[in-house]
C-alpha cells in the first residue's frame, strides 16, 4: 500500500526557519507536492519535486531524496501569516494516483 | 482572471438521497480534479478529468462519479448518500494533465448528510 508520514504539529517563532518532513512509502513514484491550507480556506499549491534536490520559491523551499523516500518543506523568515496546515502529496502506486499526508499544523508565535 | 468556482457552497441532504456538485475551472484550464476532505481521513483524491475523459480515479466506491463537459466544467455526483459522505468537496483546475503540477482549488462545497 501507500502511506505518508508527516508531523501533526510544529510550533516556531516569527522570523525563524522551520522544516516540515514527509516520508513516504509507495510502489512506483512520480513526485511529491506540497500544499498550504489556512483554517477555513482551500489548499494552495506550493511546490512540486519530481527529481532529487532542492526547489526554491521565495521564502519556501522543498527538497526530495528519492533514495530515502523523504522530502521536506523549508519555510524561512517565518511570518504570522504562515500559520496554517501543510500537506505533502505523493503520486504513486500502480494507478499513479495522488495521496496526501494528514497534514502538519504550523503555529507561528510572535 | 476569475478563479475556480464551485456551486453550491453548502448543501444539506439526508441519507439515501443523491447530490450533484458543480465546478467551473479557471478559463483555459482543461484538467479538473475532485477531492474529499474530512477531519478523520484528511484530503483524499476522488478523480481527475481531462478533455471530458476520466484519467485517474481514487479509491472510492462506485457511488461517486463525475463527468466533464466540452467547456471543461465538471460535475460530480454521489448517489445513495451515507452519513460518512459528509465532507468538504474540493475541485481544482490546472492547465494540462499532471496530478502533481500546480493546480488551483475552488472554495469547496460543504456537504452535510443527516
Amino acid at each position: 500500500g501507500q502511506s505518508l508520514e508527516q508531523p501533526s504539529e510544529v510550533t516556531a517563532v516569527e522570523g525563524a526557519i522551520v522544516q516540515i518532513n514527509c516520508t513516504y512509502q509507495t510502489s512506483g513514484f512520480y513526485g511529491l507536492s506540497w500544499y498550504q491550507q489556512h483554517d477555513g480556506g482551500a489548499p494552495t499549491f506550493l511546490s512540486y519535486n519530481a527529481l532529487d534536490g532542492l526547489e526554491e520559491t521565495g521564502r519556501f523551499s522543498s527538497f526530495l531524496s528519492r533514495s530515502d523516500s523523504y522530502g521536506y518543506l523549508l519555510l524561512q523568515e517565518l511570518q504570522m501569516k504562515d500559520s496554517a496546515s501543510y500537506f505533502c502529496a505523493v503520486r504513486g502506486g500502480s494507478q499513479g494516483n495522488l495521496i496526501f499526508g494528514k497534514g502538519t499544523k504550523l503555529s507561528v508565535k510572535p | 482572471k476569475a478563479g475556480v468556482t464551485q456551486t453550491p457552497r453548502y448543501l444539506i441532504k439526508t441519507r439515501g438521497q443523491q447530490v450533484t456538485l458543480s465546478c467551473s475551472p479557471i478559463s483555459g484550464h482543461r484538467s479538473v480534479s475532485w477531492y474529499q476532505q474530512t477531519p478523520g481521513q484528511g484530503l483524499q483524491f476522488l478523480f481527475e478529468y481531462f478533455s471530458e475523459t476520466q484519467r485517474n480515479k481514487g479509491n472510492f466506491p462506485g457511488r461517486f462519479s463525475g463527468r466533464q463537459f466540452s467547456n471543461s466544467r465538471s460535475e460530480m455526483n454521489v448517489s445513495t448518500l451515507e452519513l460518512g459522505d459528509s465532507a468538504l468537496y474540493l475541485c481544482a483546475s490546472r492547465k494540462d494533465r499532471g496530478l502533481l503540477n500546480e493546480q488551483f482549488f475552488g472554495p469547496g462545497t460543504r456537504l452535510t448528510v443527516l
